[in-house]
């Protein structure tokens, strides 16, 4: 089975630094991958998803992953936090394509002023 | 677009009861999934619906049903609640051969089993 392993379960940043968020995921062929968020009482929202085009993948709110297939990872990156960026983020992993997506236990960012 | 809409947003029930959740997909989405996120986990997957039928499944129980009707709209069921059936549920919809995967969440039913 697919699974995907978030290293890190509380990341703490100060306002305008770099935000990093690790994952993981088991596979022997390349997923499709994704990074949601989740704000307090607020369903998930996409940030960005890789589907086999580049390996760098941009998405909304100036948050970026790269894709490493030697290392099986998909990390999240951000260069810069800012206060609205304190919330739940979600690495997730469609191994075959059907919509059916197995979830990482979750990364709480705080960020401090 | 009002998006993914779940209702009820809140809900309290005790053990052994039933239960019923709601989901209006996205307009213009045909497909729904259901999610249970217990407290400080990520979601996991319970089923899907595409034209009215089920067609994947996740690792819950048979106590876990659900019903797609003829305007994509879903219900989820919950028998014989236990306390461990205590979760946020969400809802997400999505087009079946758009690509991508990509799933337009709800904002969950916060379910409480007493």
């Amino acid at each position: 089975a697919q699974s995907v392993t978030q290293l890190g379960s509380h990341v703490s940043v100060s306002e305008g630094a770099l935000v990093l968020l690790r994952c993981n995921y088991s596979s022997s062929v390349p997923p499709y991958l994704f990074w949601y968020v989740q704000y307090p009482n607020q369903g998930l929202q996409l940030l960005l998803k890789y589907t086999s085009a580049a390996t760098l993948v941009k998405g909304i709110n100036g948050f970026e992953a790269e894709f490493k297939k030697s290392e099986t990872s998909f990390h999240l990156t951000k260069p810069s936090a800012h206060m609205s960026d304190a919330a739940e983020y979600f690495c997730a992993v469609d191994p075959s394509n059907d919509y059916k997506l197995s979830f990482g236990a979750g990364t709480t960012v705080t960020v401090r002023a | 677009d009002a998006g993914v809409t779940q209702s009820p947003t809140h809900l309290i029930k005790t053990r052994g009861q039933q239960v019923t959740l709601r989901c209006s997909p996205k307009s213009g989405h045909d497909t729904v999934s259901w999610y249970q996120q217990a407290l400080g986990q990520g979601p996991q997957f319970i089923f899907q619906y595409y034209e009215e039928e089920e067609r994947q499944r996740g690792n819950f129980p048979d106590r876990f049903s659900g019903h797609q009707f003829p305007n994509y709209s879903s219900e989820l069921n919950v028998n014989a609640l236990l306390l461990g059936d205590s979760a946020l549920y969400l809802c997400a919809s999505s087009q079946q051969g758009f690509g991508a995967n990509v799933l337009t969440f709800g904002a969950g039913s916060r379910l409480t089993v007493l």
